[in-house]
């Protein structure tokens, strides 16, 4: 079965920085690029960031681009999220999720986690 | 980035309606659409992928179709377990992946 669980998440104030973790298990980790997606209290899904299934492309969001570091260690078969000056327009749940794959194609994100919520506020 | 909007933003429906919601996307994207449904305090789900293919297990009210800009989901015979919000996603080339804004389906 597959399973992704994230972890890390907390309160932190504005400017501080955190790092989510996503555990996964139940399929070959390496062969599937991962992402995190989150979702600000009552608002919609946001996409955050992607990683390759071998760590070399990454990808991110306007809103985060410099600020948040994506990462994978295909030993641990663990995804990370660093995430630096940290805004209260952060908090959110974050996810992370797995690539669903037609062939080669990406067609869809095919598991979540259950998320891990990043407060921010003084 | 390839931004994609979600009409209604809000539909009100019955059990047995048809309900149909539409993501426009702001540049071609071929047929790389998803469309998930998430329930609160849920995390969301595959519905459908490539604009049109059902995900194992996702029962056959559940459709979609469309491709370049315009895509439809659609859900025949409107269910007690289908109150939902609904988004889509564009999976063009390289992330990022956007998702439309949502739509949430509620019991009238």
């Amino acid at each position: 079965e597959v399973q992704l669980v994230e972890s890390g998440g907390g309160l932190v104030q504005p400017g501080w920085s955190l790092r989510l973790s996503c555990a996964a298990s139940g399929f070959s980790f390496s062969s599937h690029g991962m992402h995190w997606v989150r979702q600000a209290p009552g608002k919609g899904l946001e996409y955050v960031s992607s990683v390759s299934g071998n760590g070399r492309d990454t990808y991110y969001a306007n809103a985060v681009k410099g600020r948040f570091t994506i990462s994978r260690d295909n030993s641990k078969n663990t995804l990370y999220l660093q995430m630096g000056s940290l805004r209260e327009e952060d908090m959110a749940v974050y996810y992370c999720a797995r690539t669903y794959y037609h062939g080669v194609t990406p067609r869809g994100l095919d598991s979540w986690g259950q998320g891990t919520l990043v407060t921010v506020s003084s | 980035d390839i931004q994609l909007t979600q009409s209604p933003s809000f539909l009100s429906a019955s059990v047995g309606d048809r309900v149909t919601i539409t993501c426009r996307a702001s540049q071609g994207i071929s047929s790389y659409l998803a469309w998930y449904q998430q329930k609160p305090g849920r995390a969301p789900k595959l519905l459908i992928n490539a604009a049109s293919t059902l995900q194992s297990g996702v029962p056959s009210r559940f459709s979609g179709s469309g491709s370049g800009t315009e895509f439809t989901l659609t859900i025949d015979s409107l269910q007690p377990e289908d109150f939902a919000t609904y988004y889509c996603q564009q999976l063009n080339t390289y992330p990022p992946w956007t998702f439309g804004q949502g739509t949430k389906v509620e019991i009238k």
